[in-house]
């Protein structure tokens, strides 16, 4: 049974480009949540996506935008990238609401130059 | 941001002895908490969960304690090995049936022979 699985694994952009990362669940799992890590930190919740909906979003501009596909897969978009957005980007899913635990992938390393 | 963590707080520790990582959450009608274990480059693995109603859950080599009064949580770790060695976060799952983690400063344990 896979795990969550996510790509690139790796990335290197300039700013002002945009990005797409992928992310696909956790067989089973219908939620899948974004988070960004910059180094030393935790985890920093973005959205969360439910039945192809947005269903919560945490404080981050509307540079980043998402989308959830029927098969549960997910993209996160960010767009006009800044230096700051540097950082690892987890995807995490979950077996529907009320969530239980969330089980992360092993994240895009995205480096803005 | 939510999550605090400018400061990784480290924790060394001798190979078989017993380690414990301490943990403040943020809001005490929080309902939901999960110890996570991140390896360098890796995405957080899921350890242990405990839900409010409790207030001491074990898994294997592992035991979650939770202080609702205090608003502490504690994660155990008996026999420490060196594969052991990882920064650990504890997340909250946000208040309000939403389903956002909030993380909090992450611990990093060291383990040597």
């Amino acid at each position: 049974d896979a795990g969550v699985t996510q790509s690139p694994t790796h990335l290197i952009k300039t700013r002002g480009q945009q990005v797409t990362l992928r992310c696909s669940p956790k067989s089973g799992h219908d939620t899948v949540s974004w988070y960004q890590q910059a180094l030393g930190q935790g985890p920093q919740f973005i959205f969360q996506y439910y039945e192809e909906e947005e269903r919560q979003r945490g404080n981050f501009p509307d540079r980043f935008s998402g989308h959830q596909f029927p098969n549960y897969s997910s993209e996160l978009n960010v767009n006009a990238l800044l230096l700051g957005d540097s950082a690892l980007y987890l995807c995490a899913s979950s077996p529907g609401h009320p969530v239980g635990s969330q089980y992360f992938g092993p994240g895009t390393r995205l480096l803005v130059l | 941001g939510e999550s605090v963590g400018l400061h990784l707080p480290t924790l060394s520790v001798q190979e078989g002895d017993n380690s414990i990582i301490n943990c403040a959450y943020s809001n005490s009608a929080s309902d939901y908490f999960i110890w996570y274990k991140q390896e360098s480059g890796k995405g957080p693995q899921f350890i242990i969960d405990i839900r409010s109603n409790m207030d001491k859950r074990q898994g294997q080599r592992v035991t979650v304690l939770l202080n609702k009064t205090v608003k502490h949580l504690s994660l155990q770790i008996a026999a420490t090995q060196p594969g052991d060695s990882a920064v650990y976060f504890c997340a909250e799952l946000g208040v309000g049936n939403t389903d956002k983690l909030i993380f909090g400063t992450g611990t990093r344990l060291q383990v040597f022979p």
